[in-house]
């Protein structure tokens, strides 16, 4: 799988829009992009993912550029229960794991 | 069950001891996936199960960890003469395919004394 880069951490005021990069210069064209969050203590969530357009759910929009080199994760209305760890992971859909990188700690302050 | 159940949710044990851990994915899942995540650490992939197979074992830090899974369904993960350094959360994944989300349990934190 490719290797995602990812800031460490990043702070986000409650109500405004979290905008989360990642950088997958390597991707491969058969590569999905997937964004998962962990919460602490608990297993990580599924949030979205995509192969080359936009995605939006209930939860989140991700936003992948042209040449698919990097993407963002935006939740649109910050709230202190999305404060986590979120992982973006590029990954073959098929036989293969995730495979969770670092990831950024987000931080929603009141 | 409504979600991926794992057993026990806390285990202590001696140096030297076995452990197995237990995980019960969502009905009708195919996929099983094992992590270990040490405390503050990230996630590790240990083994994936497609049906009762496990392709990829990369994971598996020694010839002391070995994974089974019976009947598409319940999968156990066994650790032999447990060291302190495998204390850890160990969380399982399941996914209705390969190519679908996956949906993690709470995790087993295994702690070795």
């Amino acid at each position: 799988d490719a290797k995602t880069t990812q800031p460490p951490s990043m702070d986000c005021a409650e109500g405004r829009a979290a905008n989360l990069p990642c950088n997958h210069s390597t991707i491969s064209g058969n590569e999905y992009v997937y964004w998962y969050r962990q919460i602490h203590s608990q297993g990580p969530q599924y949030i979205i993912h995509g192969l080359k357009n936009n995605e939006t759910n209930e939860m989140a929009s991700l936003i992948i550029t042209e040449d698919r080199k990097s993407s963002t994760l935006i939740l649109p209305h910050a709230t202190l229960r999305d404060t986590a760890v979120y992982y973006c992971i590029v990954r073959v859909r098929g036989n293969t794991p995730l495979v969770f990188g670092k990831g950024t700690r987000l931080s929603v302050i009141a | 069950g409504a979600g991926v159940s794992q057993s026990p949710s806390n285990k202590v044990t001696e140096k030297g001891k076995d452990v197995e851990l237990r995980c019960d994915p969502i009905s009708g899942h195919t996929a099983l996936y094992w992590y270990r995540q040490r405390l503050g650490q990230g996630l590790e992939f240990l083994i994936y199960f497609q049906g009762n197979s496990a392709p990829d074992k990369s994971g598996l830090p020694s010839d002391r960890f070995s994974a089974e899974r019976t009947g598409e369904s319940v999968s156990t993960l066994t650790i032999q003469r447990t060291q302190q350094e495998d204390s850890a959360v160990y969380l399982c994944a399941s996914s209705r395919t390969t190519i679908t989300e996956a949906f993690f349990g709470q995790g087993t934190r295994l702690t070795v004394v």
